[in-house]
């Protein structure tokens, strides 16, 4: 039972334009939401956080939309630049502390 | 500050052996957690340990994997009889008690032990 789900598993763009991720969750007791990045041989690391109660949140380059109503997010990085390279997890938590995954999405910002 | 220690980062065993697994949380985290990446999948949660204390292990399989968190020393997570199929990275990650009761408990990982099972 995947209660989170990337649909891309990878997404190609171009240098200095937007990216999207997107993600979707069935569980409607998730009340906060996060988005990892990953190199290869590295652990995830955290980007950017939103709570249920926010539809926004934006840090520097990193902006996370989140629609209650359709059980999605979504990530915008802009502009992409070739360091953006990478795989990235949507994640889901409450009810518990605990993180539920989905399967990532792997980005690549051509030159 | 070291971050998230995992080791080791590479482990070879042969079908039926142990396969044990370290992990120490960052300087002030007492929350634990373990998951793990099979080949081309996403993270699948195993367990959630406090200090002595399994808090949550719906993740784990039934058999062969077990893990702990003592009071003193690194949680340790070990499958006994390995076999094929726990080939895979295996990810720890930390969290503070302050962060569990922020309203979004920020994980943060280590760089993963990859286990592979000949």
């Amino acid at each position: 039972d995947q209660q989170v789900k990337q649909n891309s598993p990878s997404l190609s763009v171009q240098e200095g334009r937007i990216s999207i991720l997107n993600c979707d969750y069935t569980n409607s007791m998730f009340d906060y939401f996060l988005w990892y990045k990953k190199y290869p041989a590295e652990g995830p690391t955290f980007l950017i956080s939103i709570s249920s109660i926010k539809d926004k949140n934006e840090d520097g380059r990193f902006t996370v939309f989140l629609n209650k109503s359709a059980k999605h997010l979504s990530l915008h990085i802009v502009p992409s630049q070739p360091g953006d390279s990478a795989v990235y997890f949507c994640a889901a938590g409450g009810g518990g502390n605990k993180l539920t995954f989905g399967t990532g999405t792997q980005l690549k910002v051509e030159l | 500050n070291a971050g998230v220690m995992q080791n080791p980062r590479h482990l070879v065993r042969r079908r039926g052996q142990e396969a044990r697994l370290r992990c120490s949380p960052m300087k002030g985290h007492s929350h634990v957690y373990w998951y793990r990446q099979l080949p081309e999948e996403g993270l699948k949660f195993m367990v959630y340990l406090q200090k002595e204390n399994i808090i949550d292990e719906s993740g784990m399989p039934k058999e062969r994997f077990s893990a702990e968190f003592p009071k003193e020393g690194p949680s340790i997570l070990r499958i006994q009889q390995v076999v094929r199929g726990d080939s895979a990275a295996y990810f720890c990650a930390s969290s503070s008690p302050s962060g569990v009761s922020s309203g979004a408990n920020v994980l943060t990982f280590g760089a993963g032990s990859r286990l592979t099972v000949l």
